[in-house]
């Protein structure tokens, strides 16, 4: 089965704990996103990387880091440093301008 | 700077009745405009994109230059068309970067 996969679904943290979401794609695309889900403000760009080993902030990128070291994984970390963390968090990837995208992860910090 | 703009969060229809989700932009250059939607428990997928000017499940859009403007209609809207709808430009220059807008929830009353 092709396509986007996000893990976890649902994660919990605590206050001061960094936190990593996994992305995985087998759609052989070169580029993949982060974007940050949150009610009345719509998708909002974190990162984002057209190939391996190169990637660019994008509009709300304080407090979250990526690594591409890979064609088929993109990882995002969220830091003790991100002040609002709890969100939903989309990936995706890009074919000829269209997004795929996975099924989120929801990040709830207590 | 690279803006999307939906101004209304809700948009509630009764069966039949003809459909506008308002999209404006703004953007130095030539943008790529999409319309993406995500049904009730579904991903988040394209819906249609003004290159290819088609009609996707009886919706269209056409993109106004001069308004700066991509506007989704559908002449006679229907119950499963109840969805979020998000409006998306892809920057051609600088990391082909798509941003979205905040997204219409379009509520199709029986």
């Amino acid at each position: 089965d092709g396509g986007i996969t996000q893990s976890p679904k649902y994660l919990f943290r605590k206050e001061g704990q960094n936190v990593t979401l996994s992305c995985e794609q087998n759609l052989n695309h070169d580029a993949m996103y982060w974007y940050r889900q949150d009610p009345g403000q719509g998708l909002r760009l974190i990162y984002y990387s057209q190939i391996v080993n190169d990637f660019q902030k994008g509009d709300i990128a304080e407090g979250y880091s990526v690594s591409r070291e890979k064609k088929e994984s993109f990882p995002l970390t969220v830091t003790s440093a991100q002040k609002n963390p709890t969100a939903f968090y989309l990936c995706a990837s890009n074919r000829a301008g269209e997004l795929f995208f996975g099924e989120g992860s929801r990040l709830t910090v207590l | 700077a690279q803006r999307v703009t939906q101004p209304e969060k809700l948009l509630s229809v009764f069966k039949g009745a003809p459909v506008e989700l308002k999209c404006n932009y703004s953007y130095s250059g030539s943008p790529e405009l999409f319309w993406y939607v995500q049904y009730s428990r579904q991903r988040l997928q394209l819906l249609l994109r003004h290159i290819s000017r088609e009609s996707i499940k009886g919706f269209t859009a056409d993109l106004n230059k001069g308004e700066t403007s991509f506007h989704l209609k559908k002449p006679f809207a229907q119950e499963e068309d109840s969805a979020m709808y998000y409006c998306a430009l892809r920057a051609n220059t600088g990391g082909f970067k798509t941003i979205f807008g905040a997204g219409t929830r379009l509520f199709v009353k029986a």
